[in-house]
Formats: C-alpha cells, structure tokens, sequence
C-alpha cells in the first residue's frame, strides 16, 4: 500500500498568516492527490483534487503544489473558518490510502 | 441537490454483521461512482470499497474478505456489508459520491455518516 505521511500533525496559526500543510507518498504517486477539509462533527469536504486543481466554490486562498513525491497545502490569510482538521489522499493505486491529518488551531 | 444519507444499526456485536445502506438522491448510482470510507473515532479516514457505476466493485485488500458492496438501481441505494466485525471496526462510516470526471477517484459529496459501535 501506498503511505501518506502527513506533517505537522497539528498547527496553530494566526488570522491572516499563511500555513503550508505536506504530505509525503511512499512512491510516485503522478499528481493523484486530493485535499479534504473535516470540522467536528462533520464530513469531509473536497478542496483540492489533482494535487493542485480547486475545487468549485472552495475560496483561492486555498492552493495545492507538489515537488517530486512531497504534496502540500497552503491556506493564505487564515480565518476563523479555515479551524479544522485537513487530509490528503493519494488515488493512484488500490487501496486508496489518506494521510494522518493536520489539525489546525485558530489562535 | 446532491445528497447522501447513511443509515444502518447503531450498536453490532463482534463477529457479527454490519449492514449499512447509502440513499442518494440528486444523482443517480448508474451515473457515478459511490466509495464507502470509514474513521474511528478520533482518528484517520480508511478507504473501504467502491461500487462504479456500471455495477463492478473494488474493495481494499485488508478488509476484501469480509467485504460486499452492492446497490439497488430502482432505489437508488448503495449498500456495504461486513461480517465477523471487531471492535477495531467501531467508526463512522461514510458514503461518498465520486468527482463527476471520468474514472475519478476521490469524493465531491459525502453523507452525514453513521457511527457504529462494536461491542458486547
């Protein structure tokens, strides 16, 4: 199986500062790279797919880059809002396999 | 509107069954792909099985053999079954439709999900 090692495992950041979540593949995993966003208590929501494709509706603060097998997440200008726990996933290969999640605190 | 809706028991006891139904509505099953993923309880998500829209499976290898996905098209329902659960299979389990795109493999939509307990 592939494995998404997702880093920092938590954060705390400030409203309007700029945090970069990453997520490094076990192998090559060709772009297939997803993002989700999860609140307390709620599902996942897709943010970025295609490791830096945004989704519809979701703001442009948020933007996706990668470099070799290393994948990150950025969220610029940080509001309260933007508090949760974020994932990635890896859809190259079966199984299709998530990162451990980064949860970010607002200060 | 794009909606998912689990629904399946609450409380199973160990080694027996889990069924679990998936009601979707705002998009048909013979459409788009519909995945089931599962997180316990303060912790990652889990890939567990997909069901495409032509009625073929795929299933993650660690849970295959205890595994069954299936549907109902005049229904619209997609349903996930296991058996001889543990209770390391306590979770919430999610159904999620797959991205529009041809052969996606991630999820745009998902339902509210059903925690279940395992336990005695």
């Amino acid at each position: 199986d592939i494995q998404m090692t997702q880093s920092p495992a938590s954060l705390s950041a400030s409203l309007g500062e700029t945090v970069t979540i990453e997520c490094l593949a076990s192998e090559d995993i060709y772009s297939n790279l997803a993002w989700y966003q999860q609140k307390p208590g709620k599902s996942p929501q897709l943010l970025i797919y295609d490791a830096s494709s945004l989704q519809d509706g979701v703001p442009s603060r948020f933007s996706g880059s990668e470099s070799g097998t290393q994948y990150s997440l950025e969220i610029n200008s940080l509001q309260s809002e933007d508090a949760a726990t974020y994932f990635c996933q890896q859809h190259h290969d079966y199984p299709w396999t998530f990162g451990g999640g980064t949860k970010l605190e607002l200060k | 509107q794009v909606r998912l809706k689990e629904s399946g028991p609450r409380l199973v006891q160990p080694s027996q069954t889990l069924s679990v139904t998936c009601t979707v509505s705002g998009f048909s099953v013979t459409s788009y792909h519909v995945s089931w993923v599962r997180q316990p309880p303060g912790k990652g998500l889990e890939w567990v099985g997909a069901i495409w829209k032509g009625g073929s499976t795929d299933y993650n290898s660690a849970l295959k053999s205890r595994l069954s996905i299936s549907r109902d098209t005049s229904k619209n329902q997609v349903f996930l079954k296991m058996n001889s659960l543990q209770t390391d299979d306590t979770g919430t389990y999610y159904c999620a439709k797959h991205f529009g795109r041809l052969g996606a493999r991630y999820f745009d939509y998902w339902g509210q999900g059903v925690m279940v307990t395992v336990s005695s």
